[in-house]
């Protein structure tokens, strides 16, 4: 089944600095969303992103989609210490339910 | 504020034991979902639900049941607990038009089985 994979697996960053994580999947899509996971809680949706869509803002984070490549990215500007979490996107094509990437753990240094 | 609502945050159940997790919405979502998250395996799919009363298997279905007698209760059910069922579970719901909304999720429910 496809499946988003996000990349890199880990990255730490001085507070302040801009965060950039990638997401490749394989086969066509209806929409991919970014969600963001704290240390042992659940999963927060943060932004989706439609198929027919290039770029999307959301506060600090901003995605865009390249539907050619098959690839996302996710940049959060000017981090925070409260930005440190595991990131994972999530491919939703017309089937009934979407799948999840391993993730991303992101670590904001102070 | 919209939630997702699990009955526990950890759990600790015995080899052989019936198991069961709830999870309660009120955002009038119609599909629920079961997913387990384990390191490096991300989150698989268990069980996910698209109407009361129906039920669909995902891509870890084994040793699992659920049970959705009403729109807004999915309850998945460890029918004889075994130690490598040990994980972290994820209940979440969405709108059946996922095309502008995303998966609401709950806190999850750290489940030891010793």
């Amino acid at each position: 089944s496809q499946q988003g994979e996000e990349d890199p697996q880990a990255l730490s960053i001085q507070e302040g600095e801009n965060a950039t994580m990638n997401c490749s999947y394989k086969t066509s899509i209806n929409n991919l969303q970014w969600y963001r996971q704290n240390s042992g809680r659940g999963l927060v949706h943060l932004i989706l992103i439609r198929s027919n869509e290039r770029e999307k803002h959301s506060g600090r984070l901003r995605v865009t989609l390249d539907t050619s490549k098959k690839s996302s990215s996710l940049l959060i500007t000017a981090s925070r210490a409260a930005d440190t979490a595991s990131y994972f996107c999530a491919t939703d094509n017309r089937d009934d339910k979407i799948i999840f990437g391993k993730g991303t753990r992101l670590h904001i240094l102070p | 504020d919209v939630k997702v609502t699990q009955s526990s945050r950890y759990l600790v159940k015995r080899t052989g034991e019936k198991v069961f997790l709830e999870c309660v919405q009120d955002m009038d979502h119609e599909n629920m979902f079961w997913y387990r998250q384990d390191p490096g395996l991300g989150l698989r799919l268990i069980y996910f639900s698209y109407d009361v009363k129906m039920k669909e298997k995902g891509d870890i279905p084994e040793g699992y049941s659920v049970s959705r007698e009403k729109k807004e209760r999915f309850s998945l059910i460890l029918e004889s607990a075994s130690t490598n069922q040990t994980s972290m579970y994820l209940c979440a719901s969405s709108f059946s038009d996922r095309d502008y909304y995303g998966y609401t999720f709950g806190s999850g429910t750290r489940l030891t089985v010793v």
